[in-house]
């Protein structure tokens, strides 16, 4: 059974910094590419960063860009998002998701909430 | 980027009736290299993750119901409930993964009339 379990979310400062994790299960980690996207509770879906299945490309949405990176460890079958300088409008819940080379997002995590406020 | 515009935003359909869903995008998303449309559609139902329904604009997903359908080409497509079932209520995405970045239409909530 494939799992995604994301952790790391929680309530942090605006300026402050976090740490999510995504640890993968069931399928072949090293070949999907991985994505975190991100959902304002109530509005639509929103791509932040993708990773290759080496690890060697990687892209980021600007609106994060310069302030977030995206890592993974296919030895933990793990992704990462570290995520720097954070505004309330980073607030959302971020799923990390799952695709291979052609194919949209097959699978999802459940979501860890990130609450960016004083 | 690629923007993709669904309508409505909002749809109230009675049990057992048939419910269209519309997405444009704002340039083709065929791929040249294999023929198909790099376009998805996700069911997401409260607190919970999007769920894949229908790839390359018209295959379906493995265990989704056979009446849920999609259609179209290059900026244009549908997706289309037959049957309405309660359990479909939900907010439904289309999704392009033609050209990076991904990007995904605002939702349409589908209720019960």
């Amino acid at each position: 059974e494939v799992q995604l379990l994301e952790s790391g979310g929680g309530l942090v400062q605006p300026g402050g910094s976090l740490r999510l994790s995504c640890a993968a299960s069931g399928f072949t980690f090293s070949s999907h590419a991985m994505s975190w996207v991100r959902q304002v509770p109530g509005r639509g879906l929103e791509w932040v960063s993708a990773i290759s299945g080496p690890g060697s490309t990687i892209y980021y949405a600007d609106t994060v860009k310069g302030r977030f990176t995206i890592s993974r460890d296919n030895s933990k079958n793990t992704l990462y998002l570290q995520m720097h300088s954070l505004r309330a409008e980073d607030t959302a819940v971020y799923f990390c998701a799952g695709k291979r080379d052609t194919t949209p997002f097959e699978y999802w995590g459940q979501g860890t909430l990130v609450t960016v406020s004083s | 980027d690629i923007v993709m515009t669904q309508s409505p935003d909002s749809l109230a359909v009675s049990l057992g009736e048939r419910a269209t869903i519309n997405c444009k995008s704002s340039q083709s998303v065929l791929y040249r290299s294999n023929n198909k449309n790099h376009l998805a559609w996700y069911q997401q139902k409260p607190g919970q993750p999007p769920k894949l329904l229908i790839y390359w604009a018209s295959t379906r997903e493995s265990g989704v119901p056979d009446r849920f359908s999609g259609g179209g080409s290059g900026t244009d497509f549908t997706l289309t409930i037959s049957s309405l079932q309660a359990e479909d209520v939900a907010v439904y995405y289309c999704h392009q993964h033609h050209s990076d970045p991904v990007t995904f239409g605002q939702g349409t909530k589908l209720e019960i009339k």
